[in-house]
This record gives C-alpha cells, structure tokens and sequence, in this order.
C-alpha cells in the first residue's frame, strides 16, 4: 500500500506545453511538499502546504503553480515549460506542524520530467 | 541560514568493507538532523535521525551516525557494507526553533564493489 504516490513516473513533452504532476498521500501527514532534483542529483524545495495553507514557496518561477485541494493531494501545474525545467520532481509529506519541527519526510518515487 | 555540506560526493567502497560519509553543517541555532538514502529510480528513504539524548543513534539497515555539536557533523558509518548499500546518501537538517525547510546536502554516492 503505497504511502506517498505520485503520477505520472515520466513525463516527455516538449517546450511551450502545459503539464501536471499529481500527488497522494495516506499516511495522514498535515504537511506535503514538492522537491525538485536537478542531474547532479541536488535536491531543492519548491513548495510546502500545511493543511492546505502554502507555507514555503521557494524562488520558483510563476510558471509553477502548487495545488492543494484537500490535505491528502498537492499536485504541480507547470506552464509554458522550458527545457530547464527537466528534472525529477519528488512529491513528499510529513506530521510536520507549527508544533513540531522534526518529523521525517516520506517521499514519493518521483516524476521525471524531460522537455524537449 | 543553515547549510549542509557533504565533502565526498563519491566513494568506492569493497564489500563487508566499513564506510563513513561525512556531513558537517553550519547553523546559528540547534538543528535536528536526518540522514536518508536514495536508490535508484525511487524517491528517499530515510536511514536515520537525531533530535536530542544520544549522541550515537543506530538506524536502519545496520547504519550509525554520531553528532558531534563541537564540530557541527553528523558523520554516518557501517561496518561492513553490502552490495544492496550501493545508493545515494543525503545528510539533512531543519532548525530546532521554527517552523522550516528541510535542507539537504548535495549527497554522496555509494558504490560497493564486489
């Protein structure tokens, strides 16, 4: 039973295209967030939602825009893609609060996105 | 801002050979600290964490990391390494008094060589 399940596992597309990734969680977590891994394998933090509340938005382009309907769903629109762009993006969440700091992140298996 | 730095980006490794993999990093306030595992095609898992008590905390897969506060590192270790222990490893942190982003380092990649 996957915890953190995301869709699709790869992506091709070419420059100028609209495109979403979906992310789901059933461990319960308040908190989800998008992560992007650039070929160097660096990981870096776009987004947080906490309870549906954006929390961290990192210097991301306006092209990428995080929706979270409910607690259990972020998913990422992207427009107008760019070649740049390409990279794995890794969905994760977390019992995160404004409590507590120190809870693990679970991650998604990741969606990995090209750009032609 | 906190920063985690991991000085090997690659080490080879024999098998049933230990390993350590270092990570330092630097922080105006106490941190919580995470050491995960990537293997390929799949997202991260995490090994281990410290939050307080024991500078010594044992995790999973027969790996340890030590935090030394003095020297601001959380170096992770395992005494004999298999062929399954061939991934990348992440070091991470978060801040102790607010709410934050995890930072990851940039991660070492481990080859076990048969």
């Amino acid at each position: 039973d996957t915890a953190v399940s995301q869709t699709p596992k790869y992506l091709v597309t070419q420059m100028g295209n609209d495109k979403s990734i979906k992310c789901e969680q059933n461990l319960g977590h308040d908190t989800m967030y998008w992560y992007k891994q650039d070929s160097k394998k660096f990981l870096k933090i776009m987004f947080s939602y906490n309870n549906k509340e954006l929390i961290i938005n990192e210097t991301v382009p306006n092209r990428f825009s995080p929706k979270s309907p409910d607690k259990a769903h972020l998913n990422l629109h992207i427009n107008s893609l760019e070649l740049g762009d390409s990279a794995v993006y890794f969905c994760a969440s977390s019992q995160e609060s404004r409590q507590t700091y120190n809870s693990p992140l679970h991650f998604g298996n990741g969606t990995r996105l090209t750009v032609t | 801002a906190q920063s985690v730095t991991q000085l090997d980006s690659q080490v080879p490794v024999f098998e049933e050979a230990p390993v350590e993999l270092r990570c330092n990093y630097s922080s105006s306030v106490s941190v919580y600290l995470f050491w995960y595992v990537q293997y390929p095609n799949q997202g991260l898992q995490l090994l281990l964490k410290y939050l307080s008590g024991s500078t010594l905390v044992k995790g999973i897969n027969g790996f340890e990391a030590e935090f030394n506060k003095s020297q601001t590192s959380f170096h992770l270790r395992k005494p004999s390494v298999h062929i399954s222990d061939t991934a990348e490893y992440f070091c991470a942190v978060s801040r102790k008094t607010s709410y934050d982003k995890v930072i990851f380092g940039p991660g070492t990649s481990l080859s076990v060589i048969p």
